[in-house]
């Protein structure tokens, strides 16, 4: 069954650093988003990306944060200067985009920023 | 704002007992509402998901309900087993590709 993959699971980075999230969306999908779950909290939109630009973006999402489509298949996450709050765990996500909108998540990656 | 809401957040029931779990939403204005499983440190899957035209969806001994005018779903699980133990998370969407709206979830744990 076709599942969205994520890479690495978990990244230890230092307070500063750039960090980049990697995600292979399900092939047939259209529609890609980044979600992000604090320890203890809930799962938070960041960015939904759709034919090569952002199509809805939260207040989490600031200058901090880029997405990029690179190739056909890997969809991206940049923190450019990472900070403590950043830790959490990020999801991605893919869709269809019609039909019923369901949308399927990969298996997470977990940031830890020290 | 769209809020949702889950209760209770945490439930504890002897193996073999049929449980339900609640989510609530402020604004009826939804496109879909989708049931999700979370172990611990892992991912989200999906176990159902409900259209706003539609009233239940049921997946082996899952049922889910939606009374989208009164801004409710339930997630019913009948003989629940040990396996069934996770944080069960229902979420919103306004339209088919706008960001879904996430509860905190109902951590379950089914005791043998």
């Amino acid at each position: 069954e076709p599942e969205v993959t994520q890479t690495p699971s978990h990244q230890v980075t230092q307070m500063g650093q750039e960090v980049i999230l990697r995600c292979v969306p399900i092939s047939n999908h259209l529609y890609f988003y980044w979600y992000r779950q604090i320890l203890g909290q809930k799962v938070e939109f960041l960015v939904s990306f759709y034919n090569n630009e952002i199509s809805e973006k939260s207040e989490i999402f600031d200058d901090q944060f880029s997405v990029e489509r690179p190739d056909g298949s890997n969809f991206t996450l940049k923190i450019r200067s990472t900070k403590l709050e950043d830790s959490a765990m990020y999801f991605c996500a893919s869709s269809t985009g019609v039909d019923t909108g369901e949308l399927f998540f990969g298996e997470g990656s977990r940031l830890t920023v020290l | 704002k769209q809020e949702v809401t889950q209760i209770p957040a945490a439930l504890s029931v002897p193996e073999g007992e049929n449980l339900v779990l609640n989510c609530s939403f402020t604004d009826s204005a939804i496109y879909n509402l989708q049931w999700f499983r979370q172990d611990p440190g892992k991912g989200l899957t999906s176990l159902l998901l409900i259209q706003s035209s539609q009233r239940e969806q049921t997946s082996g001994r899952l049922n889910a309900s939606l009374d989208k005018s009164s801004g409710r779903s339930t997630l019913y699980i009948a003989a629940s087993q040990p396996g069934d133990s996770a944080t069960y998370l229902c979420a919103v969407s306004r339209s088919g590709n706008t960001p879904l709206v996430f509860g905190k979830g109902t951590r379950l744990s089914v005791i043998a």
